[in-house]
């Protein structure tokens, strides 16, 4: 049973234009998520986060919005740069338990195309 | 960001042996690290959380005789594959946080293959 989906195995948007990338879950208990970023044979390198508090959270060319009602969140990038171009990972994060593990989704490979 | 730092970077070995990888927080104390094992074009799939000084918690399915984990201090946590098999080959990835709440930061992972 996969909590967190990103249906989208793929994503090719024009430099300059916007890239949104979306994810869904099914875990109701999830309340943080957090969105990475990466490279092949890379770790990921975490990009932004939002708290289940909030709808928005921006940094930069990054915002990622989060719809609680249709367990959806959404990152946005803009203007979209060819070194964008790499697999983006949502992850979420229950607040009970001793340990804060998080669930990641299959990831979403965005190309970017000069 | 925090750093994390992974050695060996990757690593090919024979059927049968241990290998041991090492996962260090650069800049930060890690009170909790996360082992993950990601095979090509999959997600990253949690193997265990360790918290420092304790024994690791594993994800059902993982074999704690065959994945060891020690977290001996708030900078460095370590993991075993013992007996390694061809199926073992996979991209071994670390990550720490420095709190209950905080972030995951990741290492930048190590490749196992395994002859």
């Amino acid at each position: 049973d996969q909590q967190v989906k990103q249906n989208s195995p793929s994503l090719s948007v024009q430099e300059g234009r916007i890239s949104i990338l979306n994810c869904d879950y099914t875990n109701s208990m999830f309340d943080y998520f957090l969105w990475y970023k990466k490279y092949p044979a890379e770790g990921p390198t975490f990009l932004i986060s939002i708290s289940s508090i909030k709808d928005k959270n921006e940094d930069g060319r990054f915002t990622v919005f989060l719809n609680k009602s249709a367990k959806h969140l959404s990152l946005h990038i803009v203007p979209s740069q060819p070194g964008d171009s790499a697999v983006y990972f949502c992850a979420a994060r229950a607040s009970g338990g001793s340990n804060y593990k998080l669930t990641f989704g299959k990831g979403t490979l965005l190309t970017v195309n000069p | 960001g925090a750093v994390v730092s992974q050695h060996p970077s990757w690593v090919i070995c024979k059927s049968g042996t241990s290998v041991k990888i090492e996962c260090r927080s650069l800049d930060f104390q890690a009170t909790t690290m996360f082992w993950y094992r990601q095979f090509p074009k999959q997600s990253l799939m949690l193997m265990a959380t360790s918290n420092e000084g304790s024994k690791a918690t594993y994800e059902q399915g993982v074999e704690k005789d065959k994945f060891l984990i020690n977290h001996a201090s708030l900078t460095l946590s370590t993991l075993t594959v013992t007996s390694a098999h061809p199926e073992d080959s996979s991209f071994y990835i670390c990550s720490g946080s420095g709190g209950r709440r905080d972030t995951q930061y990741f290492g930048p992972g190590t490749r196992l293959t395994v002859l």
